[in-house]
């Protein structure tokens, strides 16, 4: 089955500073990846989405991600932290055990940003 | 465009009383649907996930059951609420059908239910 790992569930930088979230994934065939963002008491909004169209995507607020096969990973990065850019960030990849399509959340990051 | 309501927003509920929380989906037809919960500090868990109506499938044995009583509308339910049943909870969509395309599997989600049991 497959899995997504993501290392630090706190991440805290300066206001200005790049913001690194990290992303590993474990799957047996060729993934979709996802990045959501939460805000407090709100839902889940998608960042971006690798489809396999290209291993650099570009999502909204001026994150992107680079999908790397060699290392299963998806990091999300930002070069310049904002302070709204405070929230839960979850990794997703696809899944179809079990005959339906979903979602395989990792356990999420929260990111800090400090004046 | 499609959008996704869920109610209430809060919800404060003494233990052993029961729960009905519900999400409606509107602007797409025959979604698959997803309930979500979210404990303090923790991330998401998948509790079902619907392909159509009366068509449920849990993926956590637990002291919750959901139903869909029609296409776009999914509740959840339980008859007797557990202190460990508080948390955030999470309604989501996705496209019908198991195209292997990632629009297939990109969620949708709505604004989340807290749920405080006491």
């Amino acid at each position: 089955a497959q899995s997504v790992t993501q290392l630090g569930s706190h991440v805290s930088v300066s206001e200005g500073a790049l913001v690194l979230l990290r992303c590993n994934y474990s799957s047996s065939v060729p993934p979709y990846l996802f990045w959501y963002v939460q805000y407090p008491n709100q839902g889940l909004q998608l960042l971006l989405k690798y489809t396999s169209a290209a291993t650099l995507v570009k999502g909204i607020n001026g994150f992107e991600a680079e999908f790397k096969k060699s290392e299963t990973s998806f990091h999300l990065t930002k070069p310049s932290a904002h302070m709204s850019d405070a929230a839960e960030y979850f990794c997703a990849v696809s899944d179809e055990s079990g005959g339906y399509n979903k979602l395989i959340f990792g356990a999420g990051t929260r990111l800090a940003v400090h004046p | 465009s499609q959008t996704i309501h869920q109610w209430p927003a809060t919800l404060v509920q003494p233990v052993g009383s029961p729960l009905s929380l519900e999400c409606t989906v509107e602007g797409t037809s025959n979604p698959n649907l997803y309930w979500y919960r979210q404990a303090a500090g923790r991330g998401l868990q998948l509790l079902f996930y619907s392909v159509g109506i009366g068509q449920i499938s849990s993926e956590v044995p637990q002291n919750l059951s959901a139903s869909r009583p029609q296409d776009r509308q999914f509740i959840l339910s339980s008859k007797k609420l557990l202190l460990s049943d508080s948390g955030f909870y999470l309604c989501a969509w996705s496209v019908p059908g198991t195209l292997a395309h990632a629009s297939s599997y990109e969620q949708y989600f709505g604004p989340g239910t807290r749920l405080t049991v006491t």
